[in-house]
């Protein structure tokens, strides 16, 4: 049972390209999050989803798009890079018993 | 609206030694309340969480929390640490049902804790 997979887990982007990181459950839970942690500041919510087809903006969705075809896959988009976007990536992913399970991360730096 | 606020952005304790982490919280509604741990280049593992009941809850690697509703604290305690024990930790909140902040979980800063041999 692999639980949450992230991918890739570094990646360096130049200003203005755009890349998309993966993230995948296996546990069949209905509610995913992307987050980014950036030191001191704590995780901040971009975006989730509660179910395929439903998504919503948390507290910094701006530069991001998401979108959940499928129960199990939830791909996090940045269109157009910026420096402001160099943070740790996590996603995770969660049942009815509030417990979120998380991925390891994607390091992404901007430059 | 739900924040959350831990109160030190680092504690440094020896080997052996006793710890507190706290976490204040504010909310309009009731809150499930959680405490992650991350190790380095890792993601968060949840040590343990309070949904309802008895107010004092333990969890994995011998960390307990209370949760005091009238001081909206839930902080968390070890009586003996260890080296392992060097991680990141998080508090977190969770609106308990229905509202816009429904099933979105609200963190903290994070405490580094570092312990020395």
């Amino acid at each position: 049972n692999a639980g949450v997979t992230q991918t890739p887990k570094f990646r360096i982007l130049k200003i203005g390209q755009s890349m998309t990181l993966q993230c995948t459950q296996d546990m069949n839970h209905n509610y995913m999050y992307w987050y980014r942690q950036d030191p001191g500041m704590g995780l901040k919510l971009i975006y989730y989803s509660v179910g395929a087809g439903i998504t919503d903006k948390g507290e910094v969705p701006n530069g991001y798009n998401v979108s959940r075809s499928t129960t199990e896959d939830f791909p996090l988009r940045l269109e157009l890079a910026a420096p402001s976007q160099t943070s740790v990536y996590f996603c995770a992913s969660r049942v009815e018993r509030w417990a979120q399970h998380f991925g390891d991360g994607t390091r992404l730096s901007i430059l | 609206a739900q924040s959350v606020t831990q109160l030190d952005s680092q504690v440094p304790v020896f080997e052996e030694a006793p710890v507190e982490l706290r976490c204040n919280y504010s909310s309009s509604v009731s809150v499930y309340l959680f405490w992650y741990v991350q190790y380095p280049n890792q993601g968060l593992q949840l040590l343990l969480k309070y949904l309802s009941g008895s107010t004092l809850v333990k969890g994995i690697n011998g960390f307990e929390a209370e949760f005091n509703k009238s001081q909206t604290s839930f902080h968390l305690r070890k009586p003996s640490v260890h080296i392992s024990d060097t991680a990141e930790y998080f508090c977190a909140v969770l609106q308990a049902a229905g509202g816009t902040s429904y099933g979105k979980l609200t963190f903290g800063q994070g405490t580094i804790l570092t312990v020395h041999p």
